[in-house]
């Protein structure tokens, strides 16, 4: 079946560690996304790319970096940078002017 | 950044009563999609219903309709006969291939009553 897959599903982050955060997608989509969703609020882009090598980032991406090295895969690294890390991320793809496909998100806490 | 304004937090229904969220935009722009996604308790996105804006018709997919008003920049959603199934958060969003992101409002969560 074609879809997007985040994994893992739940992850916790120790202080002053950086963490990956994986996201796969067999839609041969050329966009994907990752945004934030903080409790009872909606969601805010941290970064975007239209196509392999190359992305932009987005409202806020600081604390957060991306890389584009394949068009299936997307992982968003979340630094120590990023002091309230704490979310529910969802990445996302698309083709163009379609509407984005999510994936199951991923919950990321603090230890 | 593009403004997507959700300004019903909650709104609760009866089974099998309509309910209607509001939301508004506001853009310069004049080619632009607007959607509707569902997220129930297990977060995941889904997508309810689409509209261009150059197209003047309201889409509607079965019990989900909207009310596209392009020059108020308004874009409700109608969820007719309401089902259990139905509750969740509801959020408004906007894309235009200019922007090339998609821009969500704060959501509206939907109880339903039995």
């Amino acid at each position: 079946d074609g879809g997007i897959t985040q994994s893992p599903k739940y992850l916790f982050r120790k202080e002053g560690q950086n963490v990956t955060l994986s996201c796969e997608q067999n839609l041969n989509h050329d966009a994907m996304y990752w945004y934030r969703q903080d409790p009872g609020q909606g969601l805010r882009l941290i970064y975007y790319s239209q196509i392999v090598n190359d992305f932009q980032k987005g409202d806020i991406a600081e604390g957060y970096s991306v890389s584009r090295e394949k068009k299936e895969s997307f992982p968003l690294t979340v630094t120590s940078a990023q002091k309230n890390p704490t979310a529910f991320y969802l990445c996302a793809s698309s083709f163009y002017n379609q509407p984005q496909h999510f994936g199951d998100g991923t919950r990321l806490s603090i230890l | 950044a593009q403004t997507v304004t959700q300004s019903q937090p909650e709104m609760s229904v009866q089974e099998a009563e309509t309910v209607t969220l509001s939301c508004t935009y506001d853009t310069s722009e004049s080619d632009y999609y607007l959607f509707w996604y569902k997220q129930p308790p297990s977060r995941q996105m889904i997508l309810v219903i689409r509209q261009e804006a150059y197209k003047q018709q309201n889409a509607t997919e079965n019990r989900f309709s909207v009310n596209f008003q392009k020059a108020a920049k308004s874009f409700s959603l109608k969820i007719s006969d309401s089902q259990l199934g139905d509750a969740a958060m509801y959020f408004c969003a906007y894309w235009a291939p200019n922007d090339y992101k998609l821009s969500f409002g704060a959501g509206t969560t939907v109880t339903v009553r039995a």
